[in-house]
């Protein structure tokens, strides 16, 4: 079975600080794993994803994270925060067969000025 | 870009009635998908159709019926609306690789948010 875990549901961090959303999942060999940013009352946006390329992915506004298949996370990063970042981050995960997407129960972002 | 639109973004129904909410997608993709979102419980799944006239229940599917006639259009139906079905509802759709076995990414729509008085 396939599950994903978001280890905080609130994160606050301070206008310009670092940035660490921790998920933790458990699937079949060789995932595909995305992150999605959600602002207030708007559709799931995509960050970014891994499949099976380079284990450090880039995304959008800055934001980055890494697979680690021997821990089984895939952490979200960025180095500053920004005001405009403040949103609910969702960590998704797609087994290696199958249509499905498995999401995280989401983590909401407050950045502080 | 791939687009996803729901049809309508804020929507008030009446107990017991039938309500439709209508999901179209313009790249043809095979998988669509309809969830909905509730504070504290993150999205859940409700049903998928990874082909036309083709449907999977998912996690919650009492008191919901899809339809998908058509390839781009995945039709969301509340046959009785009560009060505990006042939600956020996603659509999304995806494409599917089964001879690679990856998917791409779901792309979603703006949200419906419905609410049952």
């Amino acid at each position: 079975a396939q599950s994903v875990t978001q280890l905080d549901s609130h994160v606050s961090v301070s206008e310009g600080t670092p940035v660490l959303l921790r998920c933790n999942y458990s699937s079949s060999y060789s995932p595909s794993l995305f992150w999605y940013v959600q602002h207030p009352n708007k559709g799931l946006q995509l960050l970014l994803k891994y499949t099976s390329a380079a284990t450090l992915v880039k995304g959008i506004n800055g934001f980055e994270a890494e697979f680690k298949k021997s821990e089984t996370s895939f952490h979200l990063t960025k180095p500053s925060a920004h005001m405009s970042d403040a949103a609910e981050y969702f960590c998704v995960v797609t087994p290696t067969l199958g249509n499905q997407f498995y999401f995280g129960t989401g983590t909401s972002l407050t950045v502080i000025p | 870009d791939v687009k996803v639109t729901q049809s309508s973004r804020y929507l008030v129904k009446r107990t017991g009635e039938k309500v439709f909410l209508e999901c179209v997608q313009d790249m043809d993709h095979e998988n669509m998908f309809w969830y909905r979102q509730d504070p504290g419980l993150g999205l859940r799944l409700i049903y998928f159709s990874y082909d036309v006239k083709m449907k999977e229940k998912g996690d919650i599917p009492e008191g919901y019926s899809v339809s998908r006639e058509k390839k781009e259009r995945f039709s969301l139906i509340l046959e009785s609306a009560s009060t505990n079905q006042t939600s956020m509802y996603l659509c999304a759709s995806s494409e599917s690789f089964p001879h690679r076995g990856k998917n791409t990414e779901a792309f979603f729509g703006q949200g419906t948010r419905l609410t049952v008085v």
